[in-house]
């Protein structure tokens, strides 16, 4: 089955530097990536999602990228503030097969937005 | 505007006790999920149902039992709880199943199992 790996499991940026969190997959058929956010005592939050036929996503200060061929794909946000600490999830799915309704995590990167 | 909503938020159980954990939507979504939250392990779905009637296993069902009666609602139960179930136990629901869009969280119920 699919396998979704997350790097890091820890990152620490000062306010205003941009933050990159990297994730790959294991099955070649996932075409759908989003990503989460949670914040402390919540459920997470969908941020931003990518289909596999397309490479780069952009919402704000926020942008998603995959490589099909590496299979992986990665979050990117730029000038992180406070309130950008949080935990964030990356996902994969295979959308159209009997697989579909697996939505299968990464193990989460906890952001620290130092002021 | 609730959203998903779970109850209880917190509980202690000693070994072999049972409970059940309730999540409601307002949302009239068909799909409904639980997933458990381990530190360094992600999110893990348990079960999950496509709609009122229906139940399926996740990655990891063993231990629990889910049921859907009503479409609102998605209940899972620990017949017998372990030490190995205590988590942070999050529902969620969404329009399409998750592979396709948004995934819904409620706030989380926080279970120790003593």
């Amino acid at each position: 089955g699919e396998n979704v790996e997350q790097h890091p499991s820890t990152l620490s940026v000062q306010e205003g530097d941009s933050a990159v969190i990297k994730c790959t997959y294991s099955d070649s058929a996932s075409n759908y990536f989003p990503w989460y956010k949670q914040e402390l005592g919540k459920g997470p939050q969908l941020i931003i999602d990518i289909r596999s036929n397309v490479g780069e996503k952009k919402d704000q200060r926020i942008a998603v990228t995959l490589n099909k061929t590496a299979k992986h794909f990665s979050l990117h946000i730029t000038e992180t503030q406070p309130e950008d600490s949080a935990v964030y999830f990356c996902a994969a799915s295979r959308v159209g097969s009997s697989n579909t309704g697996k939505l299968i995590f990464g193990q989460g990167t906890t952001l620290q937005v130092k002021p | 505007n609730a959203g998903v909503t779970q109850t209880p938020k917190f509980r202690v159980l000693k070994t072999g006790q049972s409970m059940t954990l309730l999540c409601a939507q307002d949302m009239n979504h068909e799909y409904m999920y639980w997933y458990r939250q381990d530190p360094g392990m992600g999110l893990r779905l348990i079960h999950y149902s496509v709609g009122e009637g229906t139940t399926a296993k996740g990655e990891v069902p063993d231990g629990y039992n889910v049921s859907r009666l009503k479409k609102q609602n998605f209940l899972l139960g620990l017949e017998s709880a372990a030490p190995s179930q205590t988590s942070v136990y999050f529902c969620a629901s969404s329009p399409r199943l998750a592979g396709t869009g948004e995934l819904f969280f409620g706030e989380g119920s926080r279970l120790t199992v003593l």
